[in-house]
């Protein structure tokens, strides 16, 4: 247990509905970034958020995804009108920058366990 | 960020050490070498990660060439909750960079009883 958490771990829905996913990230970590990782790839970078600002989104995440970080606390990822190119794996990470060996910054991210979104 | 190659899976056998290499021949100065797994179902996994220095924690040990063209994670003693899928990834440390992390295909270690 890595400490972010994701909600639900599962969701199976049919084309066309919105679905919205939670993270909670280590709450200490100011920085949260949302992947998506489809079978046999890995994961692909979505957006980021330092606190509350959205500051990258990738090209991956059309108009149909929008993700928010109220409080700079916990993320949701809403998917509208989801399609079945939509099935993936849904993952959460945080990370927050420390000072590592030799005084360089470090900043590895903690994951959670993903969502597993299925469109029928 | 720099691409990296690894290969596709390999096999080792419970007890040994297992040794993961990466390629990054285009890997720039103030760019990190980071390693991640993936053990099937869960969130990929900070292991370890070194800018130029060989670097050892309690899960592995990174080797970086002298050139940092290629690395090599080592698990001293495999075990089979080690199989997993494991990721090298180059990434620049500082910046202003917002630090995504960049998976390839990774390679998939499986230890063997």
């Amino acid at each position: 247990d890595t400490g972010v958490s994701q909600d639900p771990r599962h969701k199976i829905t049919k084309r066309g509905q919105n679905v919205t996913f939670r993270c909670d990230p280590i709450s200490e970590h100011n920085r949260l970034y949302w992947y998506r990782q489809t079978l046999g790839q890995g994961p692909e970078f979505l957006t980021y958020f330092q606190n509350e600002a959205q500051l990258e989104k990738s090209r991956l995440l059309s108009d149909r995804f929008s993700a928010e970080r109220p409080k700079g606390s916990f993320s949701t990822l809403e998917i509208q009108r989801t399609e079945q190119g939509d099935s993936a794996m849904y993952l959460c990470a945080s990370s927050q920058p420390r000072r590592a060996s030799g005084g360089a910054r470090s900043y590895e991210q903690y994951f959670g366990p993903g969502t597993r979104l299925t469109v029928t | 960020d720099a691409k990296t190659t690894q290969p596709p899976s390999m096999d080792c056998a419970e007890g040994r050490a297992a040794n993961l290499p990466c390629n990054h021949s285009t890997i720039s100065g103030n760019e990190y070498v980071y390693w991640y797994r993936q053990i099937h179902s869960q969130g990929p996994q900070y292991i370890i990660h070194g800018l130029k220095n060989n670097e050892t924690n309690e899960m592995a040990s990174l080797i970086i060439t002298e050139d940092r063209k290629s690395s090599t994670l080592i698990l001293p003693h495999a075990t089979l909750r080690d199989t997993a899928v494991y990721y090298c990834i180059v990434r620049v440390g500082s910046g202003g960079s917002n630090y995504k992390l960049t998976f390839g295909k990774g390679t998939l270690l499986t230890v063997n009883p």
